[in-house]
């Protein structure tokens, strides 16, 4: 089993639409969770930080699910510049590693 | 601005062949990372540094080697090059893993022939 499991899409949805994708991870005792965008051809870049509480950053809203061991991004009001793979990423320190394990992705595609 | 660079967008070298890809950063971080990145299994960790002349292997270490004799810079060797070998190799720094953001160079297209 990965330890990060993503849905690798693509999602094709048209430009205003609301979209939702969720990413699991297998070691409980993970500790910091992020997303992060990957455009065409481009290296990684950080979107942002998943708390425990959730939180938003514009139309980006990412939560946390401890219980269930899931995160998920919300994006509303979809651009057409949205268009990218979205990488969920987890730091996990119990086994002294201090290195960020990355899911496969989901690409997401944005129609006018 | 901050800045991760690796010394080549892409190669192309012969099996058996020994590369070497460079990675510099100004960050100033003690953390350094190699991944390579492939299609249907994303960023998987090769290597990793979090001072100078440290190293830990991370999750497919096999066929390869790092080199950190300056805080900026960390080089990935391949030994011997094989076909699959054959990848988008990208390097990250990072202040403190986990915490803070983790910067990428743009990568490094390489294929072995």
């Amino acid at each position: 089993r990965k330890e990060v499991e993503q849905d690798p899409g693509p999602f094709n949805v048209p430009e205003g639409a609301t979209v939702a994708f969720n990413c699991t991870y297998s070691n409980s005792a993970s500790q910091s969770f992020f997303w992060y965008r990957q455009d065409c051809r481009k290296e990684p870049k950080l979107l942002m930080s998943v708390y425990s509480s959730g939180n938003e950053d514009g139309r980006f809203t990412a939560q946390l699910n401890r219980a269930s061991q899931y995160i998920s991004l919300l994006i509303r009001d979809s651009k057409l510049s949205d268009s990218a793979t979205y990488l969920c990423v987890v730091n996990t320190m119990d086994t002294g590693r201090r290195a960020l394990t990355f899911g496969s992705g989901t690409r997401l595609q944005v129609q006018p | 601005d901050v800045k991760v660079t690796q010394s080549s967008r892409y190669l192309v070298k012969r099996t058996g062949e020994k590369v070497f890809l460079e990675c510099v950063q100004d960050m100033d971080h003690e953390n350094m990372f190699w991944y390579r990145q492939d299609p249907g299994l994303g960023l998987r960790l090769i290597y990793f540094s979090y001072d100078v002349k440290m190293k830990e292997k991370g999750d497919i270490p096999e066929g390869y080697s790092v080199s950190r004799e300056k805080k900026e810079r960390f080089s990935l060797i391949l030994e011997s090059a094989s076909t699959n070998q054959t990848s988008m190799y990208l390097c990250a720094s990072s202040l403190a893993p986990g915490l803070t953001e983790a910067f990428f160079g743009q990568g490094t297209r390489l294929t072995v022939v």
